[in-house]
C-alpha cells in the first residue's frame, strides 16, 4: 500500500534552475494539493487540485507551477528557483473536499536552492 | 488572514502523565478541523476530523472536542507512553476557502521513560 509517493526525496538547486516535483497517489482519492513546510511557521498550501483537470491557488503560489496530469498524479513545478523556495514540499491527497475528509500525506521532497 | 493558534508549543511529560493541548481559531464561516500526529522522519497521519459544535472524538487514548462557538479544539492524550512523542498538527478549513487547510505551527510532545 504506497498510498502518497512523491520523488525526489532530497534535491539541491542553483538559483535559477528549474525542477520538477513528482507526485502520485494510488488510493482514487480526488483531491491532491501541495504544501511547504518552512522553520516556525504552519504548513501553507501552494496549490490545489480538487478534481482531474482542474487546478487552484493556494495561499503561498508565486513562483511555481502546477500539473494535475491525471487522477493519480499532480506535479510541482519551479521554474526559475530562488533561494526563498528552499523548504520541505509535502503532496497530499484527499478523497474528496477537505471539509469532510482528512489529508494523506507523502514523506516530503527536502528542496535547498543555493 | 485567518490564524489557527496551537498551544503550548511544546511539552515534556513523564510517562503514564496525562496531558492536553489547545488549538484556537476564528470561528468565523468555520467548517472543519483536522488533527494530525506527526513523527520525525515520517509524513503527517490524521487523527480526527471535526465538523459539529460539541463534536467529541476518541482514539485509543486520544480524544479530541470541539467548540465552534468560542473557536478551540482541545486534544487530550491519556496515560502518555514515550510512542507519542510527536508534533501534534491543528489545521481549519473555512467556507470560501475552498481547498485550503489553514494549520496552526503544532504542539511538539516529548514524553520521557
Amino acid at each position: 500500500n504506497a498510498g502518497v509517493t512523491q520523488t525526489p526525496k532530497f534535491q539541491v538547486l542553483k538559483t535559477g534552475q528549474s525542477m520538477t516535483l513528482q507526485c502520485a497517489q494510488d488510493m482514487n482519492h480526488n483531491s491532491m494539493y501541495w504544501y511547504r513546510q518552512d522553520p516556525g511557521m504552519g504548513l501553507r498550501l501552494i496549490y490545489y487540485s480538487a478534481s482531474e483537470g482542474t487546478t487552484d491557488k493556494g495561499e503561498v503560489p508565486n513562483g511555481y507551477n502546477v500539473s494535475r496530469l491525471n487522477k493519480r498524479e499532480f506535479s510541482l513545478r519551479l521554474e526559475s528557483a530562488a533561494p526563498s523556495q528552499t523548504s520541505v514540499y509535502f503532496c497530499a491527497s484527499s478523497k474528496d473536499r477537505v471539509n469532510t475528509g482528512e489529508l494523506f500525506f507523502g514523506e516530503g521532497s527536502r528542496l535547498t536552492v543555493l | 488572514i485567518l490564524n489557527v493558534e496551537q498551544s503550548p508549543q511544546s511539552l515534556h511529560v513523564q510517562e503514564g502523565d496525562s496531558t492536553n493541548f489547545t488549538c484556537s481559531f476564528p470561528s468565523s464561516n468555520f467548517y472543519a478541523l483536522h488533527w494530525y500526529r506527526w513523527e520525525t522522519a515520517k509524513s503527517p497521519e490524521a487523527l480526527f476530523v471535526m465538523t459539529l459544535n460539541g463534536d467529541e472524538k476518541k482514539k485509543g487514548r486520544i480524544s479530541a472536542t470541539l467548540n465552534t462557538k468560542e473557536g478551540y479544539s482541545y486534544l487530550y492524550i491519556k496515560g502518555s507512553q514515550p510512542e507519542d512523542s510527536a508534533t501534534y498538527l491543528c489545521a481549519c478549513h473555512y467556507g470560501g476557502s475552498q481547498g485550503n487547510l489553514i494549520f496552526g505551527k503544532g504542539t511538539k510532545l516529548s514524553v520521557k521513560p
